[in-house]
């Protein structure tokens, strides 16, 4: 119920494509689903985010979709770059009740240039 | 810029010699967490601190203490590393639990 299960485990992509990584989970409980890109040897960082009062969020050239009644969401980025290869980590937690984040295990994302 | 910082970046330490990792903090946020986080694989919570109040993961070894002397620093204590103990360990801190998560650089432990 705690899980959050993330596909695909690794991507390649050209330059200018669109990457796309799914992340499914179980507990409806859940409120808080934020996005993490992580470069080599430095921590994540927070991409962005979404709640479930919404369908989409857009920053930039990242969108979440989101899909309360499939209990999926999903990190588009567009015109993605080679600056863009990185791991992305979805999470989710349930922050009304203060519940500490579940991790998704991670894309590794390959954009070739 | 507030910020999290970790150190050092990259730790030595020998099998069963303690070793101590240390975060701090300029957000003045309520919660710090350590994640051990293992080659290509996602962040573990190990602990966290809601303001002086410790927290640790069930399944957290007896091995990993931690240390919150006051709002703005965190210690991670291995009282006896082992090879499986080589990982990269990150802090974050957060506001409140289960949202806005700031993660520092991390210090990479190599046990020899």
């Amino acid at each position: 119920q705690q899980q959050v299960k993330q596909s695909p485990q690794s991507l390649i992509v050209q330059k200018g494509g669109i990457s796309i990584i799914n992340c499914a989970y179980e507990n409806t409980a859940f409120d808080y689903f934020p996005w993490y890109q992580q470069f080599p040897g430095k921590g994540p960082a927070l991409l962005i985010a979404i709640r479930p009062d919404v369908s989409e969020k857009k920053e930039g050239r990242f969108t979440i979709s989101f899909n309360k009644s499939a209990k999926q969401f999903s990190l588009h980025i567009m015109d993605s770059q080679p600056g863009d290869s990185a791991t992305y980590f979805c999470a989710a937690s349930i922050e009304n009740y203060g519940q500490n984040f579940v991790f998704g295990p991670g894309t590794r994302l390959s954009v070739l240039p | 810029d507030a910020m999290v910082i970790q150190n050092p970046r990259y730790q030595v330490t020998q099998f069963g010699k303690p070793v101590t990792l240390s975060c701090s903090q300029t957000l003045n946020h309520n919660v710090m967490y350590w994640y051990q986080q293992k080659s290509s694989q996602a962040p573990k919570l190990l602990f966290h601190y809601y303001d002086k109040d410790f927290n640790n993961e069930a399944d957290t070894p007896d091995n990993f203490q931690s240390r919150r002397p006051n709002t703005s620093f965190c210690f991670l204590d291995i009282r006896s590393p082992g090879l499986g103990d080589a990982a990269m360990y990150l802090c974050a801190t957060s506001r409140g639990r289960g949202v806005g998560y700031t993660f520092g650089s991390g210090t990479r432990l190599t046990v020899v």
